[in-house]
């Protein structure tokens, strides 16, 4: 079974810039959510969509959103970016909504100059 | 205070002993708790879920969890080299997971 797949593994903007993350998850999941990890500051939720919808999200400004397609894959995405959202951005699963165990894939590492 | 707290460490363990994991939360109505290992550079890998009071054994893995305490922790019996990584508490709270800082573990020969 194909695990959480992300693309692309590195991504490099400048300040200002947009940046899109894209996520597929685990074949017959439905629920995807989104984490930020950045040096220094652990692993803090961003989003968490669930059949086509946004059920939660975490404590970060408007521009980061995101959604979810259809065949349950995922996009993020990041305006405006600054400094401080370079960081590894990862993507996780799970086969049902709410409690259950989230299967997180290899992520991407933004970098921005 | 932190929703999610564990000894950073790094906690030192001689090959083939037991390292032992400690990590609380704050939220009281969390009912589902995990522990991710996380080598450098590597996305965390889940080892272990647990669910209701007491014990749960998985191979060289054993959690426990007391939600009176708000207490988990996990044993690593026979440590091993490859056990040498940053152990990740995560406790979900309405359908996200809230995670601790991490141990890292450091397995000696």
């Amino acid at each position: 079974e194909a695990g959480v797949t992300q693309s692309p593994t590195h991504l490099i903007k400048t300040r200002g810039q947009q940046a899109t993350l894209r996520c597929s998850p685990i074949s017959g999941h439905t629920s995807v959510y989104w984490y930020q990890q950045a040096l220094g500051l652990g692993l803090q939720f961003l989003l968490w969509y669930d059949e086509g919808e946004e059920r939660n999200r975490g404590n970060f400004p408007p521009r980061f959103s995101g959604r979810q397609f259809p065949n349950y894959s995922s996009e993020l995405n990041v305006n405006a970016l600054e400094l401080e959202d370079s960081a590894l951005y990862l993507c996780a699963s799970s086969h049902e909504t709410g409690a259950h165990e989230q299967y997180f894939g290899p992520g991407t590492r933004l970098t921005v100059t | 205070q932190k929703e999610v707290e564990q000894n950073s460490g790094p906690l030192s363990v001689p090959e083939g002993a037991i390292a032992s994991l400690n990590c609380t939360y704050s939220d009281r109505g969390s009912q589902s708790f995990f522990w991710y290992r996380q080598y450098s550079g590597k996305s965390p890998e889940l080892i272990m879920s647990i669910y209701s009071n007491g014990d749960k054994e998985d191979g060289r893995f054993t959690a426990q969890l007391n939600k009176a305490s708000q207490y988990v922790s996990l044993l690593i019996r026979d440590s091993q080299p490859s056990d040498s990584a940053t152990y990740l508490c995560a406790v979900n709270s309405w359908g996200k997971l809230q995670f601790g800082a991490g141990t890292q573990v450091v397995v000696t020969p």
